[in-house]
């Protein structure tokens, strides 16, 4: 079946650095992928939607130039968290939806991406 | 704009108990509607969905849920409960099945 995978799975840096958190679809392609962000017993926050091909939509309260996302191909979405800070520390997750005769099937969601800024 | 109303929390039920987890969501247009569950430490499954047809819709570990358009409503339910089913479940509804809104979840301890 569809996979969507990511990388790393857990990552820890320094407050002022960048992160880079690279989500792929294994076996389909994807034009549009989703990212989202959970806090710690709380449910996912939808942040962005990132398009192959051309600028990523943001979704309201969320800073485009702290979490630059890159749709480098049919099957590679990016996203960096730039000068990260502890309060940015989160479990990221990215989602992909697979197509099925010219309309949407189901979305496939990565592992997760545990980010912890000290 | 949609939005997703999971009204419990918590619910503790003793293992071999049925539960039922509630979900009610707003939407000015017809949406697509899931149950997400996520096991602690990992990522999100998808328990079932509805897309159209049938109300009643049945998903993997024996959950199902009713589909119930005039209470905006789609509660999820299982006979009897097993220990492993401790989980968070989240409730979501999609437009189109791509952006998916999702509930603040639901956490269910079995207790034995």
């Amino acid at each position: 079946g569809a996979v969507v995978s990511q990388h790393p799975s857990r990552v820890i840096c320094k407050s002022g650095t960048s992160v880079k958190i690279e989500c792929r679809s294994l076996d389909f392609q994807a034009t549009t992928m989703f990212w989202y962000r959970q806090f710690p017993k709380q449910s996912l926050m939808l942040m962005a939607t990132s398009n192959e091909g051309s600028k990523a939509t943001y979704e309201q309260g969320v800073e485009k130039d702290k979490f630059l996302i890159n749709h480098a191909s049919l099957t590679l979405s990016t996203l960096t968290v730039t000068s990260a800070h502890p309060e940015d520390s989160s479990f990221y997750i990215c989602s992909a939806p697979r197509l099925t005769g010219g309309s949407t099937d189901t979305q496939y969601f990565g592992p997760g991406t545990r980010l912890t800024v000290l | 704009a949609q939005s997703v109303t999971q009204l419990d929390s918590q619910v503790p039920v003793f293992e071999e108990a049925p539960v039922e987890l509630r979900c009610n969501y707003s939407s000015s247009v017809s949406v697509y509607l899931f149950w997400y569950v996520q096991y602690p430490n990992q990522g999100l499954q998808l328990l079932l969905k509805y897309l159209s047809g049938s109300t009643l819709v049945k998903g993997i570990n024996g959950f199902e849920a009713e589909f119930n358009k005039s209470q905006t409503s789609f509660h999820l339910r299982k006979p009897s409960v097993h220990i492993s089913d401790t989980a968070e479940y989240f409730c979501a509804v999609s437009v189109n099945g791509d952006k998916i809104i999702f509930g603040k979840g639901t956490r269910l301890h079995i207790l034995p």
